[in-house]
C-alpha cells in the first residue's frame, strides 16, 4: 500500500532563510506526488505536483520540489522564507497509471513557523 | 472567480441532532469529495462522487451520508453527531478522477458538537 512520511511535525525558520520540508514515500512503483498548503482556518491549496515529467517541479510562491527515485523522496524547498509562508504543508501521493484521486493519501503534515 | 464554496463556515449542533453541511462549486468539475480533518491531523476522505456515481470509503461510519443532487452541489449529512465528529469538514472538487488531477478545496466548515 502507498504511504507518505513527513519528517518533522513542526519546522521553524527565520525570515529570509531556506525552507526545507521533507517527504518520503513508500511504494514499489514511483507514484504521483503532491504538495498542498493549508493556511489557518482555510482549505488546502495545491503548491505543486509531480506526474512523471520533469523531476524538478516548480510551484507557486517560489516553492519547488525534486523527485528523487533513489531516495524515494519529494522534499519541498523555498530559497527565502517569508512571513506569509507560515502554514501547514501536506505531502500526498496517488498510485501511478489508472488510479483515482480517491486514492490520494496525505502525510500527517508539517507546520511551518517563520520568525521575524 | 470560479471556486468551491462551503456553508456555513462554522456550525454548532447538539449531540445526536442531525446536521447538514453544504458545498457548491462553480468550476463545473465532475468529481466532488468530502474530507474530515481533525485537529493537527491530515484530511481523511469520507466519500467522493464522480458525477452521480457514489464512492464510499470502507471505514466511513454509517452515521455519515452524502447527496449530490446536481453537478454544482453536494451535501454532507451527519445523522446523529457524536462528540467525536467535531472536526473541520472539507469539500473538494477535481475535473476528473485521475491520479494526476488537482483537487480544489473549499474553506471548510468547522463543526462543534455540544
Amino acid at each position: 500500500a502507498q504511504s507518505v512520511t513527513q519528517l518533522g511535525s513542526h519546522v521553524s525558520v527565520s525570515e529570509g532563510a531556506l525552507v526545507l520540508l521533507r517527504c518520503n514515500y513508500s511504494s514499489s512503483v514511483p507514484p504521483y506526488l503532491f504538495w498542498y498548503v493549508q493556511y489557518p482556518n482555510q482549505g488546502l491549496q495545491l503548491l505543486l505536483k509531480y506526474t512523471s515529467a520533469a523531476t524538478l517541479v516548480k510551484g507557486i510562491n517560489d516553492f519547488e520540489a525534486e523527485f528523487k527515485k533513489s531516495e524515494t523522496s519529494f522534499h519541498l524547498t523555498k530559497p527565502s522564507a517569508h512571513m506569509s509562508d507560515a502554514a501547514e504543508y501536506f505531502c500526498a501521493v496517488t498510485p501511478p497509471g489508472g488510479g483515482s484521486q480517491g486514492n490520494l493519501i496525505f502525510g500527517k503534515g508539517t507546520k511551518l513557523s517563520v520568525k521575524p | 472567480d470560479a471556486m468551491v464554496i462551503q456553508n456555513p463556515r462554522y456550525q454548532v449542533t447538539q449531540f445526536g441532532k442531525p446536521v447538514t453541511l453544504s458545498c457548491s462549486q462553480t468550476l463545473n468539475h465532475n468529481v466532488m469529495y468530502w474530507y474530515q480533518q481533525k485537529s493537527s491531523q491530515a484530511p481523511k476522505l469520507l466519500f467522493h462522487y464522480y458525477d452521480k456515481d457514489f464512492n464510499n470509503e470502507a471505514d466511513t461510519p454509517d452515521n455519515f451520508q452524502s447527496r449530490r443532487p446536481n453537478t454544482s452541489f453536494c451535501f454532507l449529512d451527519i445523522r446523529s453527531p457524536g462528540l467525536g465528529d467535531a472536526a473541520m469538514y472539507l469539500c473538494a472538487t477535481s475535473r476528473e478522477d485521475r491520479s494526476t488531477d488537482t483537487q480544489y478545496f473549499g474553506p471548510g466548515t468547522r463543526l462543534t458538537v455540544l
